[in-house]
């Protein structure tokens, strides 16, 4: 298995709302990370996991809240959602997080299409 | 801080003709990786090829190859034999390594579309 598996791969939710995006996988990688892409930019870091612990938070606001229950899972809570949060939601892993630079590459999920009403 | 610059919002290139995408980077790290990344407009980014700061030899995979030139810190990727599937955005992307981990960075993107 070679894939990063997110879900859902849409959702509207209102401003008072809480949901939660998903992402998988099953290739043994201890890296996970979360990006934010909004559209016609590219993809900017919100947080990364090394062997599921949060290591990096790029001072993402406390709305957006980060799990990681095991080291194939990944959530990111969403709580009081503003408008401007609309955005493709992609989640990535790679093999070693603290490995210097490689052949290791990171392995991303085809997104989260998130819209906030 | 590590800065990526793709200097072209969009190309049109002939299909089977082969075509340039610009990269260049910023960085003070002597070991750093370099990405390329295809993201059609579903979403999903898609891997095309890696070069290494150390690898010596310009990295190929298929009708994909990297001309890395380390001293001018730039990293085309060179699509050949263009086809109409290669329509897409394309990303530039470095890794950055420190003591919390590593994470890639982005630049800007370029739009290519190919003409029948």
């Amino acid at each position: 298995d070679t894939e990063v598996t997110q879900t859902p791969k849409h959702l509207v939710m209102g401003m008072t709302n809480k949901k939660s995006l998903k992402c998988e996988q099953h290739m043994g990688h201890r890296a996970m990370y979360w990006y934010k892409q909004k559209a016609k930019k590219p993809p900017e870091l919100m947080f990364v996991y090394s062997y599921e612990k949060l290591s990096i938070n790029e001072s993402v606001p406390s709305r957006f809240s980060p799990e990681c229950p095991n080291s194939s899972l990944l959530n990111l809570h969403l709580h009081a959602l503003q408008p401007e949060d609309s955005a493709l939601y992609l989640c990535a892993s790679s093999q070693d997080p603290l490995s210097g630079p490689s052949g290791y590459g990171y392995t991303f999920g085809s997104g989260t299409r998130l819209t906030v009403v | 801080a590590q800065k990526i610059t793709q200097t072209q919002p969009g190309m049109f290139v002939q299909e089977k003709e082969a075509v340039t995408l610009d990269c260049t980077y910023d960085t003070s790290d002597q070991s750093y990786g370099l990405f390329w990344y295809k993201q059609p407009s579903s979403g999903e980014m898609i891997f095309l090829i890696y070069q290494g700061s150390y690898d010596e030899q310009n990295a190929t995979e298929g009708r994909y190859s990297l001309n890395f030139q380390k001293a001018r810190k730039s990293a085309n990727l060179v699509i050949s034999a263009s086809q109409l599937g290669d329509s897409a955005m394309y990303f530039c992307a470095m890794r950055e390594t420190n003591n919390a981990g590593n994470m890639l960075t982005f630049g800007g993107g370029t739009r290519l579309m190919v003409k029948p």
